[in-house]
């Protein structure tokens, strides 16, 4: 069964830095999808970015990027130049060849001004 | 980008009352999808569908029926509901090449 796992319960950096969250991954299909959303404080999710794992090249949206480790079932979040409305929960989901999306249980970032 | 619109927002029950949750997507997604969110358990996936007609059981699906009468809509039912299924549930739908999800803005359940 797939398994996605996020260490970092929450994270408190100031504005205009840059953060990583870190997120790894158990699947046994050798093609899948992962996904990284954004849980705002009003509790809309959104889609910011994703990573196929055929794609060597790491994907990058805006300010998000990605650090995709396949060796290291590692798909860590980058958001470069924060702002004080990048404050909300991070999940990081994970699709195999199946229809389902497993979701980690999400990190918490706080940008202090 | 998907729109995804859920109803009602936020439901109050009753122990034992049938409670349906509707949802309704309109860029002709193939893929639908029903979570509940939790402290502590993240999105946790209850049922979906790949079209018109079809329900499959995700992770969680004791307690609730799923039925997808058309493409755009998506209904999850909970015949005879109970204080643990008090949550937030989300849905979802997708498409099918490579099935980014796109999410509803949720609704807040209470059974009391």
């Amino acid at each position: 069964a797939q398994k996605v796992t996020q260490t970092q319960t929450s994270i408190s950096v100031v504005e205009k830095t840059t953060v990583t969250m870190d997120c790894v991954y158990e699947t046994r299909d050798s093609s899948y999808f992962l996904f990284w959303y954004k849980q705002t404080a009003s509790g809309e999710i959104v889609f910011l970015i994703r990573q196929d794992s055929y794609k060597k090249e790491n994907a990058t949206v805006g300010h998000y990027s990605l650090n995709f480790q396949k060796p290291k079932s590692s798909i860590g979040l980058i958001i470069t130049a924060t702002q004080i409305e990048d404050s909300a929960v991070y999940f990081c989901a994970m699709r195999d060849m199946g229809y389902k999306l497993t979701f980690g249980t999400g990190t918490s970032l706080l940008v202090d001004p | 980008e998907a729109a995804v619109t859920q109803s009602p927002r936020n439901k109050v029950a009753v122990t034992g009352g049938k409670v349906t949750l509707s949802c309704n997507q309109t860029n002709n997604h193939n893929n639908m999808y029903w979570y509940r969110q939790d402290t502590g358990h993240g999105l946790r996936l209850i049922h979906y569908s790949y079209g018109a007609g079809s329900t499959e059981k995700g992770d969680i699906p004791d307690g609730y029926k799923a039925s997808r009468p058309s493409q755009e809509n998506f209904s999850l039912i909970l015949e005879l509901a109970t204080p643990s299924q008090t949550s937030v549930y989300f849905c979802a739908s997708g498409d099918h090449r490579g099935d980014t999800q796109y999410f509803g803005p949720g609704t807040r359940l209470l059974v009391l």
